[in-house]
């Protein structure tokens, strides 16, 4: 079956550990993004990548590492996480370099930073 | 920076037409998407809209888009309680390879 698949699914964690979200998608598609969901704010988009080794920063890159080693991984790292990065994360891929297809969502991590 | 609003709340009695609403900036925007998002669940695509076009039509689904005003529009026909979700309106930006979403509109669909 095609998707997108994130773990974990639920956290809870304290100031300052270290985490990875990892996202891992089985259909070959060029592009991968994240982004985080808050109350109000919709989606903004963190990191992204349109290939191997070829990363870019989104709209809110700041307290958020990303590689993309290989074509189907691009795991989302917290350095040093804060309360303010508890928010809900999704994971994206597209088969396109160029946005101009469907973009295919994981389920989504919910993440909490005490 | 590019930017898409959208209204909050929508709520409408089964049976209905839904009309969610959505303003961008970007008018290089070449896609506009709708992406309807359940509880607990991840975005789906719903329908998009090229940007050379003014409507199209899916089933119950109505995209109508006003290129000059930068203002697109879901129409759902005889909404039913399973329309009930948070719809995303995006528009291709950042010459093409970002996808920037609106703040979302939660449906809600009473009986």
């Amino acid at each position: 079956e095609a998707q997108v698949t994130q773990n974990p699914r639920y956290l809870i964690t304290v100031t300052g550990k270290k985490l990875t979200v990892t996202c891992s998608q089985n259909m070959n598609h060029e592009y991968m993004s994240w982004y985080r969901q808050d109350p109000g704010l919709g989606l903004r988009q963190i990191y992204y990548s349109m290939n191997v080794e070829v990363t870019d920063k989104g709209d809110v890159p700041e307290g958020y590492k990303v590689s993309r080693k290989e074509k189907r991984n691009f795991p989302l790292i917290l350095e040093s996480p804060s309360p303010n990065q508890t928010s809900l994360y999704f994971c994206a891929s597209s088969p396109m370099t160029g946005l101009t297809g469907e973009l295919f969502f994981g389920e989504g991590s919910r993440l909490t930073v005490l | 920076g590019e930017d898409v609003e959208q209204s909050l709340f929508l709520s409408v009695r089964e049976g209905d037409s839904s009309v969610i609403n959505c303003t961008y900036t970007d008018s290089s925007s070449t896609y506009l998407y709708w992406y309807k998002q359940e509880p607990g669940a991840g975005l789906q695509l719903l329908t998009y809209i090229f940007s050379n076009m003014d409507m199209k039509q899916d089933q119950r689904l109505t995209v109508l888009l006003n290129k000059k005003d930068k203002h697109l529009s879901l129409r759902i026909a005889d909404t039913q309680t399973g329309d009930s979700a948070i719809y995303f309106c995006a528009a291709i930006t950042g010459g093409g390879n970002k996808l920037t979403f609106g703040t979302g509109t939660q449906l809600k669909v009473e009986l």
